[in-house]
């Protein structure tokens, strides 16, 4: 149990366009996914929490007009890159909360490889 | 300073040994803790979760806190070079987590 998967795996796009990453929790309801962002041989840096049906709340520092996050179910976060540069390539990984479980326990995505040319 | 430090290694050990992985935290508000395992290219995978002073065992694996010093362990016992990998420690309350920067573990035969 408590599996989240992510789509794609790994995505190329040219700068300036935009790119939409998918986060399913598949056997769970996750009522708040979370996003990270990791840059080879760092740790993982939240970029956002994401609540069902609401507003995310972004960490300091991360634009929320560039990165995008819909959470319009309890199964599914989007997280869209808008007008990528090539700075923005990085390792993107989602996370959920089981509430079901009775834990704080968050389950991670395998991650989506971005890397913009 | 940072909430949460973690010596990022790497740690090389040789098949069977015993590897002890460690973190130290500044904020004593912190309720729950958290190992993860990360294999190159990969999303982190949970280890060990607990919210109490004291060891929590689960095979291989034991995990250790502290609070009164603010420290964490994870200890592996029998280590395989499967077991090599990054380990991240994880911490905070309700729902959002800090993060050490991830010891690189490399268990050779």
């Amino acid at each position: 149990g408590a599996v989240v998967s992510q789509h794609p795996s790994r995505v190329i796009c040219k700068s300036g366009t935009s790119v939409k990453i998918e986060c399913r929790s598949l056997d769970f309801q996750a009522t708040t996914m979370f996003w990270y962002r990791q840059f080879p041989k760092q740790s993982l840096m939240l970029m956002a929490t994401s609540n069902e049906g609401s507003k995310a709340t972004y960490e300091q520092g991360v634009e929320k007009d560039k990165f995008l996050i819909n959470h319009a179910s309890l199964t599914l976060s989007t997280l869209t890159v808008t007008s990528a540069h090539p700075e923005d390539s990085s390792f993107y990984i989602c996370s959920a909360t089981d509430r079901g479980r009775g834990q704080e326990t968050q389950y991670f995505g395998p991650g989506t490889r971005l890397l913009v040319l | 300073q940072k909430e949460v430090e973690q010596d990022p290694g790497p740690l090389s050990v040789p098949e069977g040994a015993i590897v002890s992985l460690n973190c130290t935290y500044s904020n004593s508000a912190f309720q729950y803790f958290m190992w993860y395992r990360q294999y190159s290219r990969k999303g982190p995978e949970l280890l060990m979760y607990t919210y109490s002073s004291g060891n929590k065992e689960d095979g291989r694996f034991t995990a250790q806190v502290d609070k009164s010093s603010k420290y964490i362990s994870l200890f592996i016992r029998d280590s395989q070079p499967s077991d090599s990998a990054t380990y991240l420690c994880a911490m905070g309350n309700t729902d959002k987590l800090i993060f050490g920067t991830g010891t690189r573990l490399q268990v050779f035969p």
